[in-house]
């Protein structure tokens, strides 16, 4: 099982331009979350989704869209970079059974 | 201000010595989870707490809730360089809920 994986690793995008973060799970969760990771400000939910067709904003949706494309994979839309959404993206699923989440490796966005 | 308050920010220890982490809640808990992240990767889960007065272990890692104080403490006993990394308290603010808060972390450096 590969587990949660994010692509791309790392990316570096100019004012304006759009771009999609992709995730996908092996492991048959039905939730799936996106998060940013900034210094100071610790770990903030974007959207969530609780299974395949919904999706739920979280505490810091707004620039952001997400598609929940089938139970495997949920991905994070930029439609107007800003450099405010400089980060680090991390995408995570769980089961229904239990608290763990399982997150991925990160994106590494840069926007200039 | 944070609604999930850690300290200390950062903490520097000799391999060998024990060490305490705080989480400290301005709000009802209905869940407190600790995190760990290693530099540059995705977060890996410790445990969870709901009850008050809830302990846990996980090998040489101990949590624990005081509800009342709307607290969790972690501490590491023996410290050893696999330890370090960031460690992260979240909570939940809704009872069942999936949505978690985070704090911004404790980064834990353990030398030789």
């Amino acid at each position: 099982n590969a587990g949660v994986t994010q692509t791309p690793k790392f990316q570096v995008l100019k004012t304006g331009q759009s771009m999609t973060l992709q995730c996908a799970q092996d492991m048959n969760h039905n939730s799936m979350y996106w998060y940013r990771q900034d210094p100071g400000m610790g770990l903030r939910l974007i959207y969530y989704s609780a299974s395949e067709g919904t999706t739920d904003k979280g505490e810091v949706p707004n620039g952001y869209n997400v598609s929940r494309l089938n139970k495997r994979e949920f991905s994070l839309r930029l439609e107007s970079a800003a450099p405010s959404q400089t980060s680090v993206y991390f995408c995570a699923s769980k089961r229904i059974e239990g608290p763990e989440q399982y997150f991925g490796p990160g994106t590494r966005l840069t926007v200039t | 201000s944070q609604e999930l308050e850690q300290s200390p920010q950062s903490l520097i220890v000799q391999e060998g010595k024990n060490l305490t982490i705080n989480c400290t809640s301005s709000k009802t808990l209905y869940g407190l989870y600790w995190y760990k992240q290693k530099y540059g990767e995705g977060l890996i889960f410790l445990m969870m707490l709901q009850k008050g007065g809830e302990e846990k272990s996980h090998e040489k890692i101990t949590a624990k809730l005081d509800e009342k104080k709307q607290q969790s403490s972690l501490h590491i006993t023996a410290s050893q360089p696999s330890h370090a990394g960031i460690y992260l308290c979240g909570a939940a603010r809704k009872y069942n809920t999936d949505k978690l808060i985070f704090g911004t972390g404790t980064r834990l450096q353990v030398f030789p």
